[in-house]
């Protein structure tokens, strides 16, 4: 596509149910990268996939939070148990090259999770 | 990475040049300058990175001090659209080494 998919847009649960998210990189993009924003504050990395690589899940906060990318195209962050402080913006973002360092990422507008 | 220090806010005229300062004292040699920006309520946006020569691409240019300690982002022309909140970040070019977002500076473009 276009651009980075990302879906629901927003999505409300209640606390201690799992949610999924989903990210649709662009087409041909190699590296994704899932992060979380706060409101109002900065953007926070979770975890980021680079082709068949091993994933570097250094970013995720618990073992409650885990993520798949499957086919090196569609990625799911999955919360288990959702906690209220689980409420943030969560944005996905892919690119071209391994470091995004040629064209830079490109983010998608996210999923808004209020855990509730 | 280098530590980048940017001012909270700053505001600018609807047509006037915006100047945004970034100070990164302590980057290394392979570390580059890239600049990025987050219009609300959506993801943010890559806008230009240089290493050491200034840039210019269709969104802004890129000026870096000879020294490398402080950097400017310009957008020549603000407009309202251009209200932001603009992230500057160095970093070494490496496959596993992220994006890190400080808290940049909330540019206000007024008419």
């Amino acid at each position: 596509g276009a651009g980075v998919s990302q879906s629901p847009s927003n999505k409300v649960t209640e606390k201690g149910k799992d949610v999924e998210l989903r990210c649709d990189p662009i087409s041909g993009h190699t590296a994704l990268y899932w992060y979380r924003q706060s409101l109002g504050q900065g953007l926070e990395f979770l975890i980021y996939f680079q082709g068949n690589s091993a994933p570097d899940k250094s970013g995720l906060p618990s073992d409650r939070f885990s993520a798949e990318r499957t086919g090196g195209s569609v990625s799911t962050l999955t919360i288990q148990r959702t906690q209220q402080e689980d409420s943030a913006v969560y944005l996905c973002a892919s690119s071209q090259d391994p470091a995004g360092q040629v064209y830079g990422y490109t983010f998608g507008s996210g999923t808004r999770l209020t855990v509730v | 990475d280098a530590k980048t220090t940017q001012p909270t806010s700053m505001d600018c005229a609807e047509g006037r040049a915006a100047n945004l300062p970034c100070n990164h004292s302590t980057i290394s040699g392979n570390e580059y300058v890239y600049w990025y920006r987050q219009i609300h309520s959506q993801g943010p946006q890559y806008i230009i990175h240089g290493l050491k020569n200034n840039e210019t691409n269709e969104m802004a240019s890129l000026i870096i001090t000879e020294d490398r300690k402080s950097s400017t982002l310009i957008l020549p022309h603000a407009t309202l659209r251009d209200t932001a909140v603009y992230y500057c970040i160095v970093r070494v070019h490496n496959a596993g080494n992220m994006l890190t977002f400080g808290g940049g500076t909330r540019l206000m473009v007024k008419p």
